[in-house]
């Protein structure tokens, strides 16, 4: 079935340096891919996405990369700081429902300031 | 736009009770689904509205789960005769029609079962 895989599942950072989640699909028809961002006892919250058609996408520190013949993509986060921790999740669009998205079991990431 | 909002945001109940949590989308979107979530998972697709037409279920939804979105406007799902295992973060998300738009999520209903 669908499967949406994400590494690392902890990061720790200090403040300033970069961090790095990288997510693999198993749905080669997957052409839309979410990025959220879930603080303790909040919903997640759509931090970026990025569709088929356009293999980079910045917005300020955060930018994603797809490379859909690999099936994977990848969330940048430049200059970390402390309100940088959070769970993140990447997702991926299924073929089944146009709009179904399957999620990754998240990474939590640590900024140490 | 005042977001997703659910209702209540945290439920305690003892095994074998029922439970109802309300959903409440963004005013404009058309689409609704709902999520569980446990810890240290991501959400969990259960099932998707549009407009008042519950259009996909997920295998995670047994026959103890319904969901209703009566005037397509908010949202409820019940649990009868709840499980243990079905203590987890109930999440609901909506998102505007026409293509793969982003889904945006509330802050979620946290179920406790004694």
């Amino acid at each position: 079935g669908e499967n949406v895989e994400q590494h690392p599942s902890t990061l720790s950072v200090q403040e300033g340096d970069s961090a790095v989640i990288k997510c693999t699909y198993s749905d080669s028809a997957s052409n839309y891919f979410p990025w959220y961002k879930q603080e303790l006892g909040k919903g997640p919250q759509l931090i970026i996405d990025i569709r088929s058609n356009v293999g980079e996408k910045k917005d300020q520190r955060i930018a994603v990369t797809l490379n859909k013949t690999a099936k994977h993509f990848s969330l940048h986060i430049t200059e970390t700081q402390p309100e940088d921790s959070a769970v993140y999740f990447c997702a991926a669009s299924v073929k089944t429902s146009y709009d179904k998205v399957i999620f990754g079991p998240g990474t939590s990431l640590s900024v140490i300031p | 736009d005042t977001g997703v909002s659910q209702d209540p945001r945290h439920k305690i109940t003892k095994r074998g009770q029922n439970v109802t949590f309300r959903c409440d989308p963004i005013s404009e979107h058309n689409r609704l689904y709902w999520y569980r979530q446990t810890l240290g998972q991501g959400p969990e697709f259960l099932t998707y509205f549009q407009n008042e037409a519950q259009l996909e279920k997920s295998r995670l939804l047994s026959d103890r789960f319904s969901a209703e979105r009566p005037k397509g406007s908010f949202s409820t799902l019940e649990i009868q005769r709840t499980e243990q295992g079905d203590s987890a973060m109930y999440l609901c998300a909506s998102s505007l029609d026409g293509g793969m738009r982003p889904q945006h999520f509330g802050d979620g209903t946290r179920l406790s079962i004694l």
